[in-house]
């Protein structure tokens, strides 16, 4: 059974940082695109961070560009986000998921339950 | 980017009702196009991809149609543990999610 428990949030002042951690089990991880999706309180979804299976290509939203790190260690089978100079509308709830490709078609096919990150003062 | 946006944002139904969401991209998407439900507090759940395609273990009253521009999600009969909140998200250029529609209890 594929399972993806992210671990790390919590309360945080503006301007802070906190290191979002997945582990991931139940499946092939160095094998597999892993993904951070967040949302916020009564929002809908937004992908904030993507890496490729082998690390080597990534992709940041712009909101969170030049502040957030995504980063993986396959032997740990574990993904990652660090997230500095937090601000408020950072706050919500924190995704790892895992993105495949089937048929040529992008899509997302297992998530973790999330973590909340709130960064207020 | 492309924006996705649904319709309606919310909407009232009653067991048994035929529900129908719309989603539309700001450009051609082709066929790319998924679609997600979510219950509170818990993580989506990919419900069709490709537009059409339902997901091994999805009851067959939900169906996905579309192409181009504009998407529909029906569900056929609505019981009880579809009341939730259904996504959808393009991944033609990138990924990005429409902002929701909520299904409540007429």
């Amino acid at each position: 059974e594929v399972q993806l428990v992210e671990s790390g949030g919590g309360l945080v002042q503006p301007g802070g940082s906190l290191r979002l951690s997945c582990a991931a089990s139940g499946f092939n991880f160095r094998t597999y695109e892993m993904i951070w999706v967040r949302q916020a309180p009564g929002k809908g979804l937004e992908r904030v961070s993507y890496m490729s299976s082998s690390g080597s290509n990534m992709y940041y939203a712009d909101s969170v560009k030049g502040r957030f790190s995504i980063s993986r260690d396959n032997a740990k089978n574990s993904l990652y986000l660090q997230m500095n100079s937090l601000r408020v509308d950072d706050t919500g709830v924190y995704f790892c998921a895992r993105q495949l490709t089937r048929d040529g078609y992008t899509l997302i096919d297992s998530w973790g339950q999330g973590t909340l990150v709130t960064v207020s003062s | 980017d492309i924006q996705m946006t649904q319709s309606p944002s919310s909407l009232s139904a009653s067991i048994g009702d035929r529900v129908i969401i719309t989603c539309r991209a700001s450009q051609n998407i082709n066929s790319y196009l998924n679609w997600y439900q979510q219950k509170p507090g818990k993580a989506p759940e990919l419900l069709i991809f490709a537009a059409s395609t339902l997901q091994s273990g999805v009851p067959s009253r939900f169906s996905g149609s579309g192409s181009g521009a504009d998407f529909t999600l029906t569900i056929s009969s609505l019981q009880p543990e579809d009341f939730a909140t259904y996504h959808c998200q393009q991944t033609y250029i990138g990924l990005t999610f429409g902002g929701g529609t909520k299904v409540e209890i007429k």
